[in-house]
C-alpha cells in the first residue's frame, strides 16, 4: 500500500494547456510538500501545507497553485503551462514533529510533465 | 552560488570500493539528510544528523557543523547502491529544506 501517491506519473501536454497533479497520502501526517525537480535534477520546494494550510510558498509563479482539501491531500494545479514548466514534481509528507527531529520524510515517486 | 554544494558530481567505482560522497553548506543549519534517488526515480530518505555520526547497515553519515561539512560513506558498494545521492539542509529558522545537486553513483560489477 503506497505511502505517498501521485497520478499521473507522466504527464504531456501542449503549451497554454492546464494540468494537476494530485497526491495523496495515508500515513496520517500533518505535513506535505512539493518539490520540482528541473533538468539538472536540483529539487526545490515549491510549497509546504500543514493540516490544510499553507506554510510555505517560494518564489512560484501564480500560475501554480497548490489546493489541499484535507490533510491527506495536496494537489498542484497549473495554470498556462510553460515550456519551462517541464520537470519532475514530487510530493512529499511527514510528520511536522518527526521531520524536524527524526527526518522522516516521505516522497512520492513523481510526476514527469513534459510540456511541448 | 548554491548554498549546498556536493562533491563529486559523478562516481563511477568497482562492486566492493569504499565510497566517499562529500556535501558542503554555506548556511546555518539545524539538520542535514542525505536522501537516495533511485534510478526509476523515487526517493528516499536515508539519514538526518545534527551531530557526529550515523550508521545504517553498509551506510555511515557523518557531520562537521563547525566545517560546514558532511559525508556519506558506503562500505563494501554494491551495483544496488547506483543511484543519485542528495544533500539537503534544513536552513535554520526557514524550515524547509535547502539541496545539493547530487551525486550520480554507478557501480560496476
Amino acid at each position: 500500500d503506497t505511502a505517498v501517491s501521485q497520478t499521473p506519473k507522466y504527464l504531456v501536454t501542449q503549451m497554454g494547456n492546464d494540468k494537476s497533479i494530485k497526491c495523496e497520502q495515508n500515513l496520517g501526517h500533518d505535513t506535505m510538500y512539493w518539490y520540482k525537480q528541473d533538468s539538472k535534477k536540483f529539487l526545490k520546494i515549491m510549497f509546504s501545507y500543514n493540516n490544510k494550510e499553507l506554510i510555505i510558498n517560494e518564489t512560484v509563479p501564480n500560475r501554480f497553485s497548490p489546493k489541499s482539501p484535507d490533510k491527506a491531500h495536496l494537489n498542484l494545479h497549473i495554470n498556462s503551462l510553460e515550456l519551462g514548466d517541464s520537470a519532475v514534481y514530487f510530493c512529499a509528507s511527514s510528520s511536522q514533529g518527526a521531520f524536524w527531529n527524526t527526518g522522516e520524510l516521505f516522497f512520492g515517486e513523481g510526476s514527469r510533465l513534459t510540456v511541448l | 552560488k548554491n548554498e549546498v554544494e556536493q562533491s563529486p558530481q559523478n562516481l563511477t567505482a568497482q562492486e566492493g570500493e569504499f565510497i566517499t560522497i562529500n556535501c558542503s553548506y554555506s548556511v546555518g543549519i539545524s539538520a542535514l539528510h542525505w536522501l537516495q534517488q533511485h534510478p526509476g526515480g523515487g526517493i528516499v530518505s536515508l539519514f538526518m544528523l545534527s551531530s557526529g555520526k550515523k550508521k545504517h547497515g553498509r551506510l555511515i553519515a557523518t557531520i562537521n557543523i563547525q566545517e560546514k561539512h558532511s559525508s556519506l560513506h558506503i562500505t563494501a558498494s554494491h551495483p544496488r547502491d547506483s543511484a543519485v545521492y542528495i544533500c539537503a539542509v534544513i536552513n535554520q529558522g526557514a524550515q524547509k529544506l535547502v539541496f545539493g545537486q547530487g551525486t550520480r553513483l554507478t557501480i560496476n560489477p
